[in-house]
């Protein structure tokens, strides 16, 4: 069973960085074909990709936030890692990864973390 | 990007009924479409891929339809662990995109 667990600091100061770290266990994240995808969900908002990794070490992010963030991969961890740098309050959301599948399947999300509430604030 | 669309943003029905949540896309996404299922407190569960996939232990009452960019996702009959907020999620192009969220409420 494939399991995804996000850690990391909770309240985060204005213009400081956002670290996130997500363990995965039940599979290999060098191992293909997946994409290691952060996705977040603001409060009283929808959700909202962020970036994705893919077992390549290749990244996608979205545009509206690609200035400020790094996903990336520690194989000998088998982790996945979060930094947003420069937070502000409208950073402040629940992080989740998530397992995307690629190749020739239809690219969804079907293993995602519990999330963790991250705080933007002094 | 591509834009989507859900409609309606809430809906409040009971146990037993029958709902639809509809999910457009401002151009094609094929059947690159998904729909996940979030509660509170819990990881987000995928419920249907490809437009209309049904996943693995993913109760028969929900079923999904559509293509192009015109998507919809219905529960045949309402169970109490279905109010939850169900978004749509295009999959076509690298940057994924969300729909806003449909909140299911207990009327």
């Amino acid at each position: 069973q494939v399991q995804l667990q996000e850690s990391g600091p909770g309240l985060v100061k204005p213009s400081q960085t956002l670290s996130l770290t997500c363990t995965v266990s039940g599979a290999s994240i060098s191992s293909g074909p997946y994409y290691w995808t952060w996705i977040r969900l603001p409060a009283g908002k929808g959700l909202e990709y962020i970036g994705r990794v893919y077992t390549s070490g290749s990244t996608n992010y979205n545009p509206s936030l690609k200035s400020r963030v790094t996903i990336s991969l520690d194989t000998s961890k088998n982790q996945v890692s979060l930094n947003l740098r420069s937070v502000n309050a409208a950073d402040t959301a629940v992080y989740y990864c998530a397992r995307a599948v690629g190749g020739s399947g239809w690219h969804e999300l079907d293993y995602w973390g519990q999330g963790i509430l991250v705080t933007v604030s002094s | 990007d591509i834009q989507m669309t859900q409609s309606p943003s809430a809906l409040s029905a009971s146990v037993g009924d029958r709902v639809t949540i509809t999910c457009r896309a401002s151009e094609t996404t094929s059947r690159y479409l998904n729909w996940y299922q979030v509660r509170p407190g819990k990881a987000p569960k995928l419920l249907i891929s490809g437009a209309f996939s049904l996943q693995t232990g993913v109760p028969s009452r929900f079923s999904g339809s559509g293509s192009g960019t015109d998507f919809t996702l219905t529960i045949s009959s309402l169970q109490p662990e279905d109010f939850a907020t169900y978004y749509c999620q295009q999959s076509y192009s690298a940057a994924v995109t969300f729909g806003q969220g449909t909140r299911l409420d207990i009327k």
